[in-house]
C-alpha cells in the first residue's frame, strides 16, 4: 500500500521550459513534505520542502505546490537546465515518525 | 566536515552470510534513517531511530537488524542476507521533525 505515489516514472522537458513533476499521497496526517534529487551512484540531495501549513514554498528555479484538499503536491523547475536530469523524489512524513519516499521520477532535459 | 558516512562502499557476499553496513554522522542528529534503492521500488524505509537506543520498523524491515548504542553511529546488519537483499543501501540523518534529511552516499550490496 503506497502512501507516496509519483505515477510518472520518467518525463522529457526541452531545455529552458517549466518541468512538472507530482506526487499523490493517501495519509492525510502528512505535515511535512520534501523533494530529493538523485544522480547515478550519489546519495539523494535536498531540493525543497513545504509545511502542510503552507500551500507554496519557492526555492530560486525551484517552487513546490501543495494541495491538501486534493492530497497532491507538485514540483516546478524554471528554467529547465541540462544539470537537472537526474531522478526527483517525493517523500513526506507526520512530525517526528518515518519519512515516506516515492518510486521517483526521472527527469530528461533535452537540448 | 565529514557529515554522513557509510562503509563499505561495495560489498559482495554470499547467501546466507551475515553483513554489516555501517554508518557514521558527525553532526550528532537525533534521527537516524535506513532505505533501500531498488529499481521500480524508489527508496523504501527499512529501519529508523529517533535517538539512542530507540528503533522502529519503516516498510520493509524483515531479514534486517539495527542498533543505536551511540548517536551517531547506526549500523544496519543482515542476519542471513538473501539475494532479494541485493540493492543499494543509504543511510540518512536529521537534526529535529520537519527538517531535511542529509544522506550517505550509499552502500552497494551484492548478495550471490
Amino acid at each position: 500500500d503506497q502512501q507516496v505515489k509519483q505515477n510518472s516514472p520518467s518525463l522529457s522537458v526541452q531545455e529552458g521550459r517549466i518541468s512538472i513533476l507530482n506526487c499523490d499521497y493517501t495519509n492525510s496526517m502528512f505535515d511535512y513534505f520534501l523533494w530529493y534529487k538523485k544522480y547515478p551512484a550519489e546519495g539523494p540531495t535536498f531540493l525543497i520542502s513545504i509545511s502542510s501549513i503552507k500551500d507554496k514554498n519557492e526555492d530560486g528555479r525551484f517552487t513546490v505546490f501543495l494541495n491538501k484538499s486534493a492530497k497532491h503536491l507538485s514540483l516546478h523547475i524554471v528554467p529547465s537546465q541540462p544539470g537537472d536530469s537526474a531522478v526527483y523524489f517525493c517523500a513526506a512524513s507526520v512530525r517526528d515518525d518515518k519519512i515516506i519516499f516515492g518510486k521517483g521520477t526521472r527527469l530528461h532535459i533535452l537540448p | 566536515d565529514a557529515g554522513i558516512t557509510q562503509s563499505p562502499r561495495y560489498k559482495i557476499t554470499e547467501t546466507g552470510r551475515q553483513v554489516t553496513l555501517m554508518c557514521h554522522q558527525t553532526w550528532s542528529h537525533s534521527y537516524m534513517f535506513w532505505y533501500r534503492q531498488d529499481l521500480g521500488h524508489g527508496l523504501r524505509l527499512i529501519y529508523y531511530s529517533a535517538a539512542a537506543d530507540i528503533t522502529d520498523k519503516g516498510e520493509v524491515p524483515d531479514g534486517y537488524v539495527v542498533s543505536r548504542s551511540k548517536t551517531e553511529n547506526f549500523p544496519l546488519t543482515l542476519e542471513s542476507a538473501t539475494r532479494s537483499q541485493t540493492s543499494v543501501y543509504f543511510c540518512a540523518s536529521r537534526v529535529t521533525p520537519y527538517e531535511k534529511l542529509f544522506f550517505g552516499s550509499g552502500t552497494q550490496l551484492s548478495v550471490l
